[in-house]
């Protein structure tokens, strides 16, 4: 069975520090996909970053980092130079390899202080 | 374009009464998904879609069903509501990105 464990409920971070979110998942697929989402308060969800277990590298988009770790099976999220606007709850999720289905984490309620 | 559209934006409901809830999308995605959002509970697979005229079941199943007669909508039908249902839906389109619609919060009283 797959799993998607967050354990950092909620998060307190200073404005312009760089924020690390953990994730870790569980799964006995070879091949798979991780996710982060943002989820401000008004609701929406937004795709932030995507990460197959056969790329290389980790993936990158623009202030949003993926650090895979494959044999620790670890996806965390880290936001580089954090922005108030940065504040919102954080989804992790996996697909995997025969699955269509995407299974999400309970996220992380990350708060930027000014 | 709309991108992901979900109609109603709100509803309450009696228990034992039945709704269907639309989404709509304009991007040609094959994949489509239904979402049940709880505090606490992160967001749940209720049903999802390959294609027109499939459907398969998520974590969440029970109570709902769902149907995909064209590639463009993604309906979900709760036939006899509970209260055990009332939650935020969120519909999405995509397979590796998912582009989400903007939510249908239901009551259930």
């Amino acid at each position: 069975a797959q799993k998607i464990t967050q354990t950092q409920p909620g998060m307190f971070v200073q404005e312009k520090e760089a924020v690390t979110l953990d994730c870790t998942y569980d799964t006995s697929d070879p091949s798979y996909g991780l996710f982060w989402y943002k989820q401000p308060s008004s609701g929406e969800m937004i795709f932030l970053i995507y990460q197959g277990s056969y790329d290389q590298q980790n993936a990158t988009e623009g202030r949003y980092s993926l650090n895979f770790q494959k044999a620790r099976k670890s996806a965390n999220l880290v936001i580089s130079a954090s922005q108030l606007g940065d504040s919102a709850m954080y989804f992790c999720a996996m697909r995997g390899r025969w699955g269509d289905k995407i299974i999400f984490g309970k996220g992380t309620r990350l708060h930027i202080l000014p | 374009n709309a991108g992901v559209t979900q109609t109603p934006k709100f509803r309450v409901l009696k228990t034992g009464q039945s709704m269907t809830l639309l989404c709509a999308q304009d991007m040609n995605h094959e994949y489509m998904y239904w979402y049940r959002q709880d505090p606490g509970m992160g967001l749940r697979l209720i049903h999802y879609s390959v294609g027109e005229g499939t459907t398969a079941k998520g974590e969440v199943p029970d109570g709902y069903n769902v149907s995909r007669l064209k590639k463009q909508n993604f309906l979900l039908g709760l036939e006899s509501a509970a209260p055990s249902q009332t939650s935020v839906y969120f519909c999405a389109g995509g397979r590796d990105e998912q582009f989400f619609g903007p939510g249908t919060r239901l009551t259930v009283l």
